[in-house]
């Protein structure tokens, strides 16, 4: 079967570095996105992680195992408009979206 | 960067009619789109994939007569809700796949559907 785990919720201090975790077993892979979602917003694009290592893009940078079928998502700097929900997805062998529940990610001054 | 767009953005309806909601991208063509339903608080949930000149593939428990999908174009997928019910009220996103590099699927800002 097809499995991606990754925590429901976790909360932060606003300029403080936030780790969001994804586990996955999946029949086929094409590589892991990342996506953010604010609330009552459809998904936007953070990352894409295909091979083994660190992907940095400015405050956000995203990791990826494949020997682990393991991924992170690194936040720095935190802000209060990074509260959202953060969304781990793999790109399966017919290059469709499996999707996480997504992880809420709450922001504290 | 790619765009998809979503019309309308918001729209109430009345139980028994039907509803029409269109996905445009709007400066690349795909061959394939998709259409979610996301419930509060839920991640997305994918209803069926959308093939340009083809018949839509369904999810399991989705049905498909009730969730009619046309994708005319390679710009244009159409997704209606017949005979609306208050259960069908939620969040409906529509999303456009590159066919190119790593396929990454460009999401439409959603429609979000109420049935009274």
């Amino acid at each position: 079967g097809q499995n991606i785990d990754q925590p429901t919720e976790m909360t932060a201090t606003e300029g403080a570095i936030v780790q969001i975790n994804c586990t996955y077993q999946t029949s086929g892979f094409n590589g892991l996105f990342w996506y953010q979602q604010h609330a009552g917003e459809a998904p936007t694009f953070l990352s894409y992680n295909v091979l083994d290592g660190l992907e940095e893009k400015g405050r956000f940078s995203s990791f990826l195992s494949r020997s682990k079928g393991y991924s992170y998502l690194l936040l720095k700097e935190l802000q209060m408009k990074d509260s959202a929900s953060y969304l781990c997805a793999i790109l399966d062998s017919n290059y469709q979206l499996i999707w996480g529940a997504g992880t809420k990610l709450i922001i504290k001054p | 960067g790619a765009v998809v767009s979503q019309h309308p953005s918001r729209v109430i309806c009345k139980s028994g009619t039907s509803v029409k909601i269109e996905c445009r991208s709007l400066d690349f063509q795909a061959t394939t789109m998709f259409w979610y339903r996301q419930f509060p608080k839920k991640s997305l949930m994918l209803m069926a994939t959308s093939n340009e000149g083809s018949k839509a593939t369904y999810e399991q428990g989705v049905e498909k007569d009730k969730f009619l999908i046309n994708h005319a174009s390679l710009t244009l997928s159409t997704l209606t809700v017949t005979s609306a019910h208050p259960e069908d009220s939620s969040f409906y996103i529509c999303s456009a796949r590159v066919d190119r590099g790593f396929h990454e699927q460009y999401f439409g800002p959603g429609t979000r559907l109420t049935v009274t």
